[in-house]
């Protein structure tokens, strides 16, 4: 069964303080990894997707890289509008179109 | 701009009522899904489509029920609701193929009382 676990839960940072969110995840086959962006009573917005080990993709303050295992959400010098809960997901080969999600991580930025 | 809407973004309902929830999409997407979202368990999979007039169940099908008679429309029942049913539903769409993003909707919160 996929396993996808994603650290921390909750994460406090202050404008211009970098870091990184954590997806750890077990298939069988990766099909694909997928970060987006969910803000409080609304829908998930799509981020990136990552492919393979090695693989890297960005959008402005956002880098995504991916490694047989886990997959790293870095955020370089974060503004308040980055406060978010940020969810990955995978879909494992053979599953169709299936995604299995994290429970996500809680980033509030503050001033 | 890609499109996916849910009839509701508010619902209110009795136990033991029949309870429909409507998704539309308009980007011709071949796959549909519904998931609900509660605190601390994430995002899990009630039942997905891939074409019209097909289903698949996902982690959690018990209780509900799906239709997807038209391509771009997807709907969730609930037969009987029960209190165990409140969440946040949320319907998406995505392409047949690898690594194909799904696009969500807003989300419908349901209440059982």
């Amino acid at each position: 069964e996929d396993q996808v676990t994603q650290s921390p839960e909750a994460l406090r940072l202050q404008e211009g303080e970098s870091s990184s969110l954590n997806c750890s995840y077990t298939v069988s086959g990766l099909r694909g990894l997928f970060w987006y962006r969910q803000d409080p009573g609304k829908g998930p917005e799509f981020l990136f997707t990552l492919y393979s080990a090695g693989e890297e993709k960005e959008k402005e303050r956002l880098k995504a890289t991916l490694t047989k295992k886990e997959s790293f959400l870095h955020i370089t010098a974060p503004k308040p509008e980055d406060s978010a809960t940020y969810l990955c997901a995978v879909q494992e080969s053979g599953t169709a179109s299936k995604l299995t999600f994290g429970t996500g991580t809680r980033l509030q930025v503050t001033l | 701009d890609v499109k996916v809407t849910q009839s509701s973004r508010y619902l209110v309902k009795r136990t033991g009522e029949k309870v429909f929830l409507e998704c539309v999409q308009d980007m011709d997407h071949e796959n549909m899904f519904w998931y609900r979202q509660d605190p601390g368990l994430g995002l899990r999979l009630i039942y997905f489509s891939y074409d019209v007039k097909m289903k698949e169940k996902g982690d959690i099908p018990e209780g509900y029920s799906v239709s997807r008679e038209k391509k771009e429309r997807f709907s969730l029942i609930l037969e009987s609701a029960s209190t165990n049913q409140t969440s946040m539903y949320l319907c998406a769409s995505s392409l047949l193929g690898r690594g194909a993003e799904a696009f969500f909707g807003q989300g419908t919160r349901l209440t059982v009382v």
